[in-house]
């Protein structure tokens, strides 16, 4: 398996909603990551965890929570989110913190903010 | 800050002909460089990549420059055909952070 799954494909949410994005990979990457990527925009790196444990986070605003229960899965959950805020997140993983060899991506959740 | 960037947003080239996607990088510790490829509605998808102590890298009907002096990295794709219309990005590994930085991106149009 040499994938990155995310699911789901698209979402649509009210303002005051909470839903989570999910981010699978079984190829035994130890980093994963999620970026957000706005139209004709390259990909911005939102998170970073390595070995399970979140190593970066570039000043996302709280209403934007991640969360690694393992090292195959990674979520981002999602409450009273901004139409600003809609966009096409992108999950990632590589083999290993730091290298970027193997750095592989999914293949994105639109999301619409109403 | 440190960027990586592309020279020209968009290029229009005649199916068949080579295409030439260049990009510009600040960071001379940056140990690893990757291209990617993406259509509309989808990810970004690996298409080449080469590690700093490379100047050239070659797959199928790709090949990577890269040229350490100036920090400029290219993408040649030989024979282009309408399939390869897309955004292409180049990437720049931050290998303390582990941090993908991209460049802008330049859209690659094919003309039947």
């Amino acid at each position: 398996d040499t994938e990155v799954t995310q699911t789901p494909k698209h979402l649509v949410m009210g303002m005051t909603n909470k839903k989570s994005l999910k981010c699978e990979q079984h190829m035994g990457h130890r980093a994963m990551y999620w970026y957000k990527q706005k139209a004709k925009k390259p990909p911005e790196l939102m998170f970073v965890y390595s070995y399970e444990k979140l190593s970066i986070n570039e000043s996302v605003p709280s209403r934007f929570s991640p969360e690694c229960p393992n090292s195959s899965l990674l979520n981002l959950h999602l409450h009273a989110l901004q139409p600003e805020d809609s966009a096409l997140y992108l999950c990632a993983s590589s083999q290993q913190p730091g290298t970027g060899y193997g750095y592989t991506f999914g293949s994105g959740t639109r999301l619409t903010v109403v | 800050g440190e960027s990586v960037g592309l020279h020209l947003p968009t290029l229009s080239v005649q199916e068949g002909d080579n295409s030439i996607i260049n990009c510009a990088y600040s960071n001379s510790a940056s140990d690893y460089f990757i291209w990617y490829k993406q259509e509309s509605g989808k990810g970004p998808q690996f298409i080449i990549d080469i590690r700093s102590n490379m100047d050239k890298r070659q797959g199928q009907r790709v090949t990577v420059l890269l040229n350490k002096t100036v920090k400029h990295l290219s993408l040649q794709i030989a024979a282009t055909q309408p399939g390869d219309s897309a955004v292409y990005f180049c990437a720049e590994n931050n290998g303390n952070t582990g941090k993908l930085i991209f460049g802008q991106g330049t859209t690659l149009q094919v003309k039947p």
